[in-house]
């Protein structure tokens, strides 16, 4: 079982349809990330989860609603994307998140999302 | 200015050559700072991490830290084809909220 496992790897849906990306991690890693990974631009950071908790918000949009039950598990749920949100979602762990904490990354293999 | 900084390339290289990758950062408080590897339609690995100035060293790679200068690099010494992939320079640090910043990354393809 590799370290962080999402599924699906690729999902297309309409503009109408509500869906979920899934992220788990058997790392034993206290926080969680989801990036959204577009062509020719950086990754972006949407959301983090430390120890359950929603510790980051960066402006997504409220069409994009995450969800930590746990510290092995994420949820990306999507309703009304619109087509400029199509690209590859990527979650990711650390061991701890903030001041004292180790901030290496271990990724997903990624959900590759086309909106039509 | 962007706060993480790579050319977007492509870099090309020959077979058996040193690959220097070269990121610039914004923010001077930043205190952690990782090389990932992503291969296309694949998601990034980390494949090193520096935290203080100088030269770390793990097996081919070498990472190269300058603070003052803002400054961190990534070296591929006998560079190989299976080194082609976009390498992405992150950086974390306290004025940034311990958010990790990544750069747009800079694509570098060995020629056989």
């Amino acid at each position: 079982e590799t370290g962080v496992t999402q599924t699906p790897r690729h999902l297309v849906m309409g503009m109408t349809n509500k869906k979920s990306l899934k992220c788990e991690q058997h790392l034993g890693h206290n926080a969680m990330y989801w990036y959204k990974q577009s062509a020719k631009k950086p990754l972006e950071l949407m959301f983090v989860y430390s120890l359950e908790e929603r510790v980051e918000n960066n402006s997504v949009p409220s069409r994009f609603s995450p969800e930590c039950p746990n510290s092995s598990h994420l949820f990306l749920h999507l309703h009304t994307l619109q087509p400029e949100d199509s690209a590859l979602y990527l979650c990711a762990s650390s061991q701890d998140y903030g001041a004292g904490g180790f901030t290496e990354a271990f990724f997903g293999q990624g959900t590759r999302l086309t909106v039509v | 200015q962007k706060e993480v900084e790579q050319n977007s390339g492509p870099l090309s290289v020959p077979e058996g050559a040193i690959a220097s990758l070269n990121c610039t950062y914004s923010d001077r408080g930043s205190q952690s700072f990782f090389w990932y590897r992503q291969y296309s339609g694949k998601s990034p690995e980390l494949i090193m991490s520096i935290y203080s100035n100088g030269d770390k060293e793990d097996g081919r790679f070498t990472a190269q830290l300058n603070k003052a200068s803002q400054y961190v690099s990534l070296l591929i010494r006998d560079s190989q084809p299976s080194d082609s992939a976009t390498y992405l320079c992150a950086v974390n640090g306290e004025t940034g909220g311990f958010k990790t910043i990544f750069g747009a990354g800079t694509r570098l393809f060995v020629k056989a």
